[in-house]
């Protein structure tokens, strides 16, 4: 089993529909993020969380939230997707010392309609 | 700012020929530097780090990079690809502050492998 899960790996929506993107881990890793890749841009940073009660903005947040619910439990939301969503999104994981590796989910693929 | 570049989109070469994937980066000090790479339907996987000491780092899968402060550069070299590396590889620059960083991923290099 993936030690970074993330649910659905597929999604096709429509324009203004609630979409929730949900990450799990069985890592044991404090902090948790949430990228966005889109071709040719590489991976932007939406939001990461170090622990539970600590949630930052990353580099493009907006239209985005998200949701640590547990230590192993990262949720990103949009609350009304829109065309430009359409992305593959990562969910990674680091310990909090500073070792510099993410590990990475194997991504969810949005498509908005 | 930190920023990352990689110049080439894409790259092709043949099973068994040597390769190098260029990366320049973009920071105040000397940063840590990264090395990932995507297998098609994969997430990312770690080939290799620099955060100090030899400027030749070994990583995984018989890669290798190097460090030049002068050039602000940390390019990634193999001596015989095999097909199995046709994959996209991602430089990746992080800040060394006190307490936590985040990461600044390039645009990425894929690389196709001829039989």
């Amino acid at each position: 089993d993936a030690d970074v899960t993330q649910t659905p790996r597929n999604r096709i929506t429509k324009t203004g529909k609630r979409i929730m993107l949900e990450c799990s881990q069985t890592k044991g890793h404090d902090r948790m993020y949430w990228y966005r890749q889109d071709p040719g841009l590489g991976l932007r940073l939406i939001y990461y969380s170090f622990d539970v009660k600590d949630i930052n903005k990353g580099e493009i947040s907006d239209g985005y939230s998200v949701s640590r619910q547990a230590q192993a439990k990262f949720s990103l939301s949009l609350e009304s997707a829109i065309p430009n969503q359409t992305a593959l999104y990562f969910c990674a994981t680091s310990p909090t010392r500073n070792t510099g590796e993410l590990f990475f989910g194997e991504g969810s693929r949005l498509t908005v309609l | 700012a930190q920023s990352v570049t990689q110049p080439d989109i894409h790259i092709t070469v043949s099973e068994g020929a040597s390769l190098e994937l260029r990366c320049n980066y973009s920071y105040g000090a000397t940063p840590y530097l990264f090395w990932y790479v995507q297998s098609p339907g994969q997430g990312l996987q770690l080939l290799l780090k620099y955060f100090s000491g030899d400027t030749l780092v070994q990583g995984i899968k018989g890669f290798e990079a190097e460090f030049k402060r002068s050039q602000s550069s940390f390019n990634l070299r193999k001596p015989s690809v095999h097909w199995s590396d046709a994959a996209e590889y991602f430089c990746a620059v992080g800040n060394p502050g006190a307490g936590s960083y985040q990461l600044t991923f390039g645009k990425g290099t894929k690389l196709s492998v001829i039989p």
